[in-house]
């Protein structure tokens, strides 16, 4: 079975300055994918950032970006020149590419943006 | 693409009534998942369907709970009859096989008084 652990359940950081989300996860598969998804008040889940595990590069979209570590099974997501829009509840997921197509959340981290 | 359509998107009944929630996944997705989020124990998967078909329904809390695929642009969870603790917001998602990025829709709160 699949499991994803945050540990940082709250996390604040002041507008224009950078943070990073600490996310660890742990399966047995070898083929599988890893997401960032993020969920503001209005609760709309929307999917931030993904990462392939066979892929050695890591993944990057505008201000997001990630730091994959394959081998100690880690995956934070940095979030660059944070912008009070970035206000969210960020969840970190993960799936396998196998007969397992479930996928598994993270608690999540609330993350305030701060004027 | 409109996305994955939920209706409705708030709901308040009363303990005892049928409730039913719908979901329209994207066109040309081949799976689709119903999730429930609480406070107490955030995200939880209930059911997915592949191509229609029931595969995991392990994480459907009682039998007062069921859900349905009758066709690839349609699914309902129901909840027969329905109790106070069963409040939370229900999300459906979709999926393509390939690719391995899931689309949620906005949800619906429900509200069992």
């Amino acid at each position: 079975a699949q499991t994803v652990t945050q540990s940082q359940p709250e996390m604040s950081v002041q507008e224009a300055e950078t943070v990073t989300l600490s996310c660890t996860y742990d399966t047995s598969e070898s083929n599988y994918y890893l997401f960032w998804y993020k969920q503001p008040p209005s609760r709309q889940m929307i999917l931030v950032i993904r990462q392939e595990a066979y892929k050695q590069q890591n993944a990057t979209e505008n201000r997001f970006s990630v730091n994959f570590q394959k081998a100690a099974k880690s995956f934070s997501l940095k979030i660059s020149d944070s912008q009070l829009g970035d206000t969210a509840m960020y969840f970190c997921a993960s799936y396998s590419g196998g007969s397992n197509y479930k996928l598994t959340f993270g608690k999540g981290t609330l993350l305030t943006v701060n004027p | 693409d409109a996305g994955v359509i939920q209706s409705p998107r708030h709901e308040v009944t009363e303990m005892g009534q049928e409730v039913t929630l719908r979901c329209k996944p994207i066109s040309g997705h081949d799976y689709l998942f119903w999730y429930r989020q609480t406070m107490m124990r955030g995200l939880e998967l209930l059911i997915y369907f592949n191509n229609n078909v029931p595969i995991d329904d392990s994480g459907m809390p009682e039998d007062r709970f069921s859900a349905k695929m009758p066709n690839a642009s349609f699914s309902t969870l129901k909840i027969q009859p329905s109790e106070p603790r069963d409040s939370a917001v229900y999300f459906c998602a979709s999926r393509m096989t390939s690719g391995g990025r899931e689309f949620f829709g906005p949800g619906t709160r429900l509200t069992v008084l």
